[in-house]
């Protein structure tokens, strides 16, 4: 089964509106921590919010929330007031506690588009 | 400027040739991983080394080697033995003892004819 599904493989949204790209994730560990990375055409990988399983409060980085819904395993990213330089990659990805090198499982990833 | 460098940007080699592509990061970081991307996919672990001397094989290292003789060093090697060695390839480090962040270098991407 695969361990982090994102079931957007596109998404456009008009410039300075809100788009929220969706993460649901598969663990049987009760600690673990969530990823949202950004990738340019350009290639790198860019951090942009961490949310660890037993933080209470969702994530937030600037125009970047993370909407953690335990329950319902899933960790939607938010980007408020979209801009042209948003439009990437988005990877939501995962670290397990019992992982001892620390690894992440990526998910597959959306394209997300921003209109002028 | 503390980072990560991966070089070439692109490379390209013969089928049945040993190619390997460095990684070096200045960041004091403890922990290296070396990934694969494929078109329009997420990142697959190659390889990981959480200190000197030292790595475990990722999801996907058939095909694959490593070394860590240096802290800030991890260089991959795609073999012959790889079937389909073209792809964009991601080093990443994290600092084992603060965070869980992993930060990545600029990637290569290998094409292979």
């Amino acid at each position: 089964a695969q361990k982090i599904t994102q079931t957007q493989p596109g998404m456009f949204v008009q410039e300075k509106e809100a788009v929220t790209l969706d993460c649901t994730y598969d663990t049987s560990d009760q600690s673990y921590g969530l990823f949202w990375y950004k990738q340019p055409s350009s290639g790198e990988m860019i951090f942009l919010i961490y949310q660890g399983s037993y933080d209470e409060q969702n994530a937030t980085e600037g125009r970047y929330s993370l909407n953690f819904q335990k329950a319902r395993k899933s960790a939607n990213l938010v980007i408020s007031a979209s801009q042209l330089g948003d439009s990437a990659m988005y990877f939501c990805a995962m670290r397990e506690l019992n992982n001892a090198g620390n690894m992440l499982t990526f998910g597959g990833g959306t394209r997300l588009m921003v209109k002028p | 400027d503390g980072g990560i460098t991966q070089s070439p940007k692109y490379l390209f080699r013969k089928e049945g040739q040993n190619v390997t592509l460095s990684c070096e990061q200045n960041l004091n970081h403890d922990a290296m991983y070396w990934y694969r991307q494929d078109p329009g996919q997420g990142l697959r672990l190659i390889y990981y080394s959480q200190i000197v001397n030292d790595f475990q094989k990722g999801d996907i290292a058939e095909g694959y080697s490593v070394s860590r003789e240096k802290k800030e060093s991890f260089p991959l090697t795609v073999t012959s033995a790889q079937k389909n060695p073209t792809a964009f390839y991601l080093c990443a480090s994290r600092d084992s003892g603060y965070s869980y962040e992993q930060y990545f270098g600029p990637g290569t991407r290998l094409t292979v004819t």
